[in-house]
């Protein structure tokens, strides 16, 4: 059974510092993992997809990283601003079935 | 596109009554997917579907039904509800392997 481990489960940094997620994964075997965005009271929203193949994936100011053979993630956002207080999940795919973390919860602070 | 929609929002239950969350997609995905949220546990998947006739379950399938006749719909039904299923629940859907878009919820309370 796969587990998905996101440490810390909280995180509160000043504007302007970067932030360094962690997720860590049981089961190398996986097709993918993704990073998703969740606000209170909200649906999920996708940040990156990492393929098994890749090693790492961008956007703007977010890079994601995959060590497969050691089962890590890290996010990381560049010079956070408050509107990036959230919390931030991670889910690994195996085999059509999706596997997430607890999640770790970000505050910005202005 | 209007995306991944789910109804209802807020749902209150009874113990042993039975209902069913609506889930729709129009972005011709085949793979469709349910999950509960709870307090400090992650997304639990309970049951998902690779395309129309085709369902199987996840982590947490006991006292769920689904089924998939079209594309666009994924039902899930619970069959006699318990307090224990008191949760948020999410759907899901893309294409097989790709970006996961999900529905904004539907929040059940069973008293």
């Amino acid at each position: 059974k796969q587990e998905v481990t996101q440490i810390p489960a909280a995180l509160s940094v000043p504007e302007g510092e970067n932030l360094v997620l962690n997720c860590s994964f049981t089961d190398s075997a996986i097709y993918n993992l993704q990073w998703f965005r969740q606000d209170p009271g909200k649906g999920l929203t996708s940040l990156l997809l990492i393929q098994s193949s890749q090693r790492e994936q961008t956007s703007g100011r977010l890079n994601a990283s995959l060590d497969k053979s050691s089962g890590r993630s890290t996010l990381y956002i560049a010079a956070s601003q408050p509107g990036d207080s959230a919390t931030y999940l991670c889910a690994v795919d195996n085999d059509y079935k999706l596997s997430f973390g607890a999640g770790t919860t970000v505050t910005v602070r202005a | 596109n209007a995306g991944v929609t789910q109804t209802p929002k807020f749902q209150v239950l009874k113990t042993g009554q039975s209902m069913t969350l609506q889930c729709a997609q129009d972005m011709n995905h085949e793979y469709m997917s349910w999950y509960r949220q709870d307090p400090g546990m992650g997304l639990r998947l309970i049951h998902y579907s690779v395309g129309a006739g085709i369902t199987d379950q996840g982590e947490v399938p006991n006292g769920y039904n689904v089924s998939r006749s079209t594309t666009e719909d994924f039902p899930l039904r619970l069959l006699s509800a318990a307090p224990s299923q008191t949760s948020v629940y999410f759907c899901a859907s893309s294409y097989v392997g790709d970006t996961q878009y999900f529905g904004p919820g539907t929040r059940l309370t069973v008293l």
